[in-house]
């Protein structure tokens, strides 16, 4: 069966520093990734998606950054945090050419 | 700009009672529609999946589309303390050889005992 991991799953940093959030899909292969981001009392906001490795498309415009060095890995980077960056960080898949997603248990950014 | 919209609540019924989510979409060409349920502090789970006019029963949910009037409801009979979450509707259009899913800002459900 297909699993998704994502960590770390929470963490605190300073304003400046950098940022990098793993996501990581067992059991499958070729899948569709996504990065999210739930900011406190709003919805979900649609940050990248990747349809295949080094294959990254960017919904919104900020500081951050994605990347797919393997097929089943995804990887959500900052070079330097924004206090506006704080939230609710979720990955999710699909398989290639499904439209139903699976999130993976989420990692709560603070920024202080 | 695509864009679902949702009541933020909270809607609060009594345990037993039938709950009524309610969403709008504006892209007319969107093709899939989902309701997701999620509880605080944790990830999105998937509770049903819609494509064509009509209702869809699963248990105790059922969901209704209405693609003229660009609308979509969930509606739980004899609901339960535990389904007191946040209810997220989706709704997807194709793109770059992918499914790109846009969400609303969900529905926060209470059933109080």
């Amino acid at each position: 069966s297909q699993t998704i991991h994502q960590w770390p799953a929470t963490l605190v940093q300073p304003v400046g520093s950098p940022l990098s959030l793993e996501c990581t899909v067992e059991g499958t292969s070729n899948p569709n990734l996504y990065w999210y981001r739930q900011a406190a009392g709003r919805g979900l906001q649609l940050l990248f998606y990747s349809v295949g490795i080094g294959q990254i498309s960017s919904e919104v415009p900020q500081n951050l950054s994605a990347s797919r060095p393997q097929d089943r890995q995804f990887i959500l980077s900052s070079k330097k945090l924004l206090l506006s960056d704080s939230g609710f960080y979720l990955c999710a898949w699909t398989s290639s050419g499904a439209n139903v997603l699976t999130f993976g248990a989420g990692s709560r950014l603070t920024v202080l | 700009q695509k864009e679902v919209e949702q009541n933020s609540g909270p809607l609060s019924v009594p345990e037993g009672a039938i709950a009524s989510l309610n969403c709008t979409y504006s892209d007319r060409v969107s093709q899939s529609f989902f309701w997701y349920r999620q509880y605080s502090g944790k990830s999105p789970e998937l509770i049903m999946s819609i494509y064509s006019n009509g209702d869809k029963e699963d248990g105790r949910f059922t969901a209704q589309l209405n693609k003229a009037s660009q609308y979509v409801s969930l509606l739980i009979r004899d609901s339960q303390p535990s389904d007191s979450a946040t209810y997220l509707c989706a709704v997807s259009r194709s793109g770059g050889g992918s499914y790109i899913p846009t969400f609303g800002r969900g529905t926060s459900l209470i059933v109080h005992p």
